[in-house]
């Protein structure tokens, strides 16, 4: 079974512009959340998807976005870059079966965003 | 304030020996989960634990998750230099929340 995916692995950017990383989950797998590591703050939730809507956000300002389509696919857009933005953006995907609290993430690549 | 901590934040050991990292918080967790990711690749998950005192082995690897599912420690016997990475644990408190993840513990076994 093919592991997530998410493009592009590498991006530069400079300040003002907008982003957009996309992410291909697990087979299966219904549900979708983003998350953004950067050396000083570790990995942070940025947002999760469930069923084409979203099911939980984390302490993001509004530059930050996303969507999941029909096939569980989703993209995440960050508008107006700033500095600040460059980090390793994670995908993780996972089946979310209902109640069950053990629901496991599998983790794509990244994108890793350079913002100059 | 992080809602899940580990200890130590580095460690670097020879080749051999053995070592424990923490994971704590003073919050109940339904399940706890162990990654491991290395430089430029996202974190690989090494195991679940949902049940209060669960131990689970997974080679030279121990997870064992606390009694009162606040806490949990990873032991690796005979450190290989393949066993190298940043190792985070996360935690989720009840069904549909999201997880959150403590600061790694960043770990180097020297040949």
């Amino acid at each position: 079974k093919a592991g997530v995916t998410q493009t592009p692995r590498y991006l530069i950017k400079t300040r003002g512009q907008q982003v957009t990383l996309s992410c291909s989950p697990i087979s299966g797998h219904r549900s979708v959340s983003w998350y953004q590591q950067t050396p000083g703050q570790g990995l942070q939730f940025l947002f999760e998807y469930f069923s084409e809507t979203q099911r939980n956000k984390g302490n993001f300002p509004g530059r930050f976005s996303g969507r999941q389509f029909s096939n569980s696919r989703s993209e995440m857009n960050v508008s107006t870059l700033e500095l600040g933005d460059s980090a390793l953006y994670l995908c993780a995907s996972s089946l979310s079966r209902q109640r069950r609290v053990s629901n496991e993430q599998f983790f794509g690549p990244g994108t890793r965003l350079t913002v100059l | 304030t992080q809602l899940l901590e580990q200890s130590p934040q580095f460690l670097s050991i020879q080749e051999g020996e053995n070592l424990t990292v923490y994971c704590n918080s003073s919050s109940v967790f339904s399940s706890l989960q162990w990654y491991r990711q290395e430089p430029g690749e996202g974190p690989v998950l090494l195991v679940t634990v949902v049940t209060g005192g669960e131990v689970k082995k997974l080679k030279r690897l121990t997870f064992q998750f606390g009694d009162a599912r606040k806490d949990s420690s990873l032991h690796i016997t005979a450190a290989q230099p393949g066993d190298t990475g940043l190792y985070l644990c996360a935690g989720v408190r009840d069904y549909g929340q999201n997880f959150v993840f403590g600061p790694g513990t960043r770990l180097s076994v020297l040949p």
